[in-house]
């Protein structure tokens, strides 16, 4: 079964940071691209971060360009968000999603949830 | 500037058909985007790729109910024979060039 599974959420004061880990089975890790994606609450999608599959193309949102990091280990299948520097803003759901060979996103986690308040 | 937009809400009663569209911003009408489906206290789910021409491709186990179309700047998301679990919020998304991904302000589907 093709899952993602993201983990590390949970309560942080603002201006602290957070690591996000996304663990992905079922498909080969490696060949594809993958992205984080986040919903503030009762809000729609926004869109993160990408990585391709090498890591040789990094992509960032406005809103987080130089706060958060993604990075990938495809010898763990995994996927990490390093956010650093945390604001009210930035409290939302978390998703973990896996990109298409054309670009679409066709597998999303659950998602895990970012609380940031003092 | 890579802008979808999308009507805030939609309502279509049940066995109905729904036509819900996703606007790309101007000079972008060439664009493909994709439809996702999120359920209430769910995450999303990939629907199908929707590409200029109206050609499209869906994700796995995605019901024949579900099609897209395309005009123009325009792509739609059509719903056949509307389900009580057809109620959710539809987004759209496409990408640009570089790194870049945009998602439409979503639609809540209300199934009367």
């Amino acid at each position: 079964e093709v899952q993602l599974v993201e983990s590390g959420g949970g309560l942080v004061q603002p201006g602290r940071s957070l690591r996000l880990s996304c663990a992905a089975s079922g498909f080969t890790f490696d060949d594809y691209a993958m992205h984080w994606v986040r919903q503030a609450p009762g809000k729609g999608l926004e869109w993160v971060s990408g990585i391709s599959w090498n890591s040789g193309s990094i992509g960032y949102a406005d809103s987080v360009k130089g706060r958060f990091t993604i990075s990938r280990d495809n010898a763990k299948n995994s996927l990490y968000l390093q956010m650093n520097s945390l604001r009210a803003e930035d409290m939302a759901l978390y998703y973990c999603a896996k990109g298409t060979k054309d670009n679409a996103f066709d597998i999303w986690g659950q998602g895990t949830m970012v609380t940031v308040s003092s | 500037q890579l802008v979808l937009t999308q009507s805030p809400s939609a309502s279509a009663s049940l066995g109905a058909s729904v036509k819900l569209t996703c606007t790309l911003s101007s000079g972008h009408s060439s664009y493909a985007i994709a439809w996702h489906q999120q359920q209430p206290e769910k995450g999303p789910r990939y629907l199908m790729k929707l590409n200029s021409d109206g050609s499209h491709s869906k994700g796995d186990g995605i019901p024949d109910r579900f099609s897209g179309s395309s005009s123009g700047a325009e792509r739609y998301l059509t719903i056949s024979s509307l389900q009580s679990e057809d109620e959710a919020d539809y987004y759209c998304q496409t990408w640009g060039t570089g790194t870049l991904w945009v998602f439409g302000g979503g639609t809540k589907l209300t199934v009367l």
